[in-house]
């Protein structure tokens, strides 16, 4: 089945310490979002591609960055970790420009100690 | 104010009820409409999209009032398997973000 994945499932660092969270999809979209969210909360858009390129939201701390290098594949940097960092992250895809519909990958849940 | 809202519930109903909730949004240039289910620590998928005043899948029904600026989502005959959050999402037309709610939570008992 053509779909989103994401690898780890689960992710323990320390805090301070680097983690890469890496997405893949399988559905040729052009368009790749990531997402954190919190317990009880609504997802929060941290940035996306439309194909290369980057839109970050106005609002996502320094402390993530993202790349993406090719259609398939979108990793999420979290350069400094902190405790309110830990959070699951959620990759998501979308066809097209104008095609709001989005297909979500399951999460990597990020522990920080 | 929150650009998308929702009651977070929950909502307990038993198998075979009824239950609607409602998810308001403030940006009245939205043009679409989405109601994604999440189970608990799994990511949202989409139940449906609401492109014009409603539309009906099965025991789901989904309804626009774009006067008042509200989507509803109506569940009948209630599965226990209809246990969820359900996440109201809206897009603008200029623009292919979506904003979520925070989620209704859903319980149906036996």
């Amino acid at each position: 089945d053509a779909m989103v994945i994401q690898n780890p499932r689960y992710q323990v660092t320390q805090f301070g310490k680097p983690v890469t969270l890496s997405c893949s999809q399988t559905l040729n979209h052009n368009v790749m979002y990531w997402y954190q969210q919190k317990s009880s909360q609504a997802p929060k858009l941290l940035f996306h591609y439309y194909d290369k390129d980057f839109n970050n939201e106005a609002d996502t701390p320094d402390n993530f960055q993202s790349r993406r290098p090719n259609t398939s594949f979108c990793f999420l940097d979290i350069r400094s970790p902190g405790l309110g960092d830990a959070a699951m992250y959620l990759c998501a895809t979308s066809r097209e420009t104008g095609v709001p519909e989005q297909y979500f990958g399951p999460g990597t849940r990020l522990t920080v100690t | 104010r929150k650009e998308v809202e929702q009651d977070p519930g929950p909502f307990n109903v038993p198998e075979g009820a009824t239950v609607a909730f409602n998810c308001t949004y403030s940006n009245s240039a939205s043009q679409s409409f989405f109601w994604y289910r999440q189970d608990c620590r799994k990511e949202p998928k989409l139940l449906m999209s609401v492109y014009s005043s409603g539309n009906e899948d099965g025991r789901f029904t989904a309804q626009l009032n774009r006067a008042s600026q509200y989507i509803s989502l109506l569940i009948r005959d209630s599965k226990l398997s209809d246990s969820a959050t359900y996440l109201c999402a809206v897009a603008r037309s200029n623009d292919y973000k979506l904003s979520f709610g925070a989620g209704t939570t859903v319980t149906v008992r036996a």
